[in-house]
């Protein structure tokens, strides 16, 4: 089946620094959505990516879609202690409905 | 903001009994999702649901489980005899088009 790579798996930052994370294919995905979790919840949309090459902010979050479209990543800049959790990629292929997730990135900021 | 709900939050059962966990997804999405989250892995799928059927499933998603929208707003997934490994967090998800996926809070299920 299809296997997305994320990393790295986990990261500590000091707060105020920049982040990046990255999920790489080897299959074709149409498009790419990111995800934050924290604990005890669910998944929460970030950002989603519908065309190769395409590049979107949410406010600190950036993230492009690989123009291979086999790859995409997250720049979080300017972090603060709210932004701990655990990113995932996920992305869709094909016709099909079922998002296929990365193992995620955990992220601890440091104050 | 309207939001994705699922209830029970934690449901704890022992093997072989069956459960059903409810969600209602937000109101004007057509499309339905279970997905599971085994403690410290990552989402995988189930199923999928529109127009009043399953449009995929997965390996996982076998003769156990079902899906079922019995009236307007409720979505459930029902797992007929429960085993230990069932035991994992359950989310359910909708959205308007096959895109962009809401998920909700999650469902943790304990099988003992």
């Amino acid at each position: 089946g299809q296997q997305l790579n994320q990393s790295p798996q986990s990261m500590f930052i000091q707060e105020g620094e920049d982040v990046s994370m990255n999920c790489t294919s080897s299959s074709i995905f149409n498009t790419w959505l990111w995800y934050k979790q924290e604990p005890g919840e669910g998944p929460v949309l970030l950002i989603a990516l519908y065309k190769a090459g395409e590049l979107t902010s949410n406010g600190r979050l950036t993230a492009q879609f690989g123009i291979t479209r086999k790859d995409s990543f997250l720049n979080i800049s300017a972090s603060i202690p709210s932004d701990v959790g655990i990113y995932f990629c996920a992305g869709l292929a094909g016709s099909n409905y079922k998002l296929t997730f990365g193992k995620g990135t955990l992220l601890t900021v440091n104050p | 903001e309207p939001e994705v709900t699922q209830t029970p939050s934690h449901q704890v059962t022992q093997m072989g009994q069956e459960v059903i966990l409810r969600c209602v997804p937000i109101s004007n999405h057509l499309y339905f999702y279970w997905y599971r989250q085994i403690l410290g892995q990552k989402v995988e799928f189930l199923v999928s649901f529109y127009n009043n059927e399953i449009s995929e499933k997965s390996e996982i998603f076998d003769d156990q489980f079902s899906v079922e929208r019995p009236d307007g707003s409720n979505f459930t997934l029902k797992i007929r005899s429960t085993k230990l490994e069932d035991s994992a967090m359950y989310f359910c998800a909708s959205s308007e088009l096959s895109y962009e996926q809401y998920f909700g809070p999650g469902t943790r299920l304990t099988v003992t």
